[in-house]
């Protein structure tokens, strides 16, 4: 069964540093998200992804961070200066526009730590 | 803006209890998900609901959607231990890209 993959599982890095979390979504998808978690709270929204271009971002996904979709499978999360609230897992999810719904399939995710 | 709130957000019951959780949101939409997440896991997609009155069920789990009452409801029937996880609901904002607005979750615990 085809399935979302993310690469690093465990990111730890420098406060200060640049880190790109990479994702894999399913290969019929259209839509892809970009999710993060911080330990034992809600999923929040950073930025979906449609056509090679930002459809919506959140006011989380400030100056700080980018997404690519660098060739026809991968789609990368760039930060570019990393801040210790930064720590959170964080979710690749992709969807197809199936009907007019968007049941969307995440990924293992990466557990990022910044020290 | 929409929100979206569950409860409760803690749950612990005996095994072949039946319970609810309830998943309330403020504006209208009529695309609601559940997700269930283990610890430490990613999310897993169990039921999408999408219009009024829509009923989904999946051996000891039964969602639906009340639209009208801008209400959700995930049921467990006769719970077993190894539905303890935390469920999510999520409702579609609506706009063109499909983006979901998260409740809280419910982290249920069922002990043997």
């Amino acid at each position: 069964e085809p399935e979302v993959t993310q690469t690093p599982s465990h990111q730890v890095t420098q406060m200060g540093q640049e880190v790109i979390l990479r994702c894999v979504p399913i290969s019929n998808h259209l839509y892809f998200y970009w999710y993060r978690q911080i330990l034992g709270q809600k999923v929040e929204f950073l930025v979906s992804f449609y056509n090679n271009e930002i459809s919506e971002k959140s006011e989380i996904f400030d100056d700080q961070f980018s997404v690519e979709r660098p060739d026809g499978s991968n789609f990368t999360l760039k930060i570019r200066s990393t801040k210790l609230e930064d720590s959170a897992m964080y979710f690749c999810a992709s969807s197809e526009e199936t009907s007019g719904y968007n049941e969307q399939f995440f990924g293992p995710g990466t557990r990022l730590t910044v020290l | 803006e929409l929100k979206v709130e569950q409860n409760p957000l803690f749950l612990s019951m005996q095994e072949g209890k039946n319970y609810t959780i309830y998943c309330n949101y403020s504006t209208t939409s009529d695309r609601l998900y559940w997700y269930r997440q283990d610890p430490g896991k990613s999310l897993e997609s169990l039921f999408v609901l999408l219009s009024n009155g829509a009923v989904k069920q999946e051996g000891r789990l039964m969602a639906s959607l009340d639209t009208k009452a801008r209400l959700s409801t995930l049921h467990i029937t006769a719970a077993v231990h190894d539905l303890s996880a935390t469920y999510f609901c999520a409702v579609d904002k609506g706009s063109s890209n499909y983006q979901l607005i998260w409740g809280a979750g419910t982290k249920l615990i069922i002990k043997p």
